[in-house]
């Protein structure tokens, strides 16, 4: 039972353009939802996150859009960069500090 | 100055071994976590301990015993290692337990099972 899910294994994008990463879930108790970027062999870097309350967020070239009736959410970057190949993960939290992930898109970012 | 390290970064063992992975955070932080990350790529939640005190445990197989001698540390230690056990295992920590702070994750430990 996958409650987050990330229905694009992969993207590729050109450096320059925009790239759009989406994330469906199923909980409705979910109330705080974050992007987080890993590089091979290293951790998940938090991102970017959003309250349910809000419907957008955004941080330098990273905005993340929530619609609550779809129970979706995607995070923009524009203009995408080589350095911003990545897998990215969505991640959601009911306030009980567990979060669950979605298996992860992996970003191509090409020069 | 690495926030959150987990040691060590590759583990290779035989079946029916038991293994220790340590972690330690120095952002000051109340709340740890571990992670496993299996072939799937899926990132799922083990356990999780605030002030080292145990506050969540999935459902996790008793082969599995995480011990937090301080705030700053959370060690997994797992008995009778099993092919299924094979998988990268995330260390984390965030400020608080429930109030939606970001998790701070370490760079992982890659642990095969022959």
């Amino acid at each position: 039972d996958q409650q987050v899910k990330q229905n694009s294994p992969s993207l590729s994008v050109q450096e320059g353009r925009i790239s759009i990463l989406n994330c469906d879930y199923t909980n409705s108790m979910f109330d705080y939802f974050l992007w987080y970027k890993k590089y091979p062999a290293e951790g998940p870097t938090f991102l970017i996150s959003i309250s349910s309350i809000k419907d957008k967020n955004e941080d330098g070239r990273f905005t993340v859009f929530l619609n609550k009736s779809a129970k979706h959410l995607s995070l923009h970057i524009v203009p995408s960069q080589p350095g911003d190949s990545a897998v990215y993960f969505c991640a959601a939290n009911s306030n009980t500090g567990k979060l669950i992930f979605g298996q992860g898109t992996t970003l191509q970012v090409k020069p | 100055d690495t926030a959150v390290s987990q040691t060590p970064k590759y583990l290779v063992t035989q079946m029916g071994n038991d293994k220790s992975i340590k972690c330690e955070q120095n952002l000051g932080h109340d709340t740890m976590y571990w992670y496993k990350q299996d072939s799937k790529k899926f990132l799922k939640i083990m356990f999780s301990y605030n002030n080292k005190e145990l506050i969540i445990n999935e459902t996790v197989p008793n082969r599995f015993s995480p011990k937090s001698p301080d705030k700053a540390h959370l060690n997994l230690h797992i008995n009778s290692l099993e092919l299924g056990d094979s998988a990268v295992y995330f260390c984390a920590s965030s400020q608080t337990g429930g109030d939606h702070q970001p998790q701070h994750f370490g760079d992982g430990t890659r642990l095969s099972i022959l």
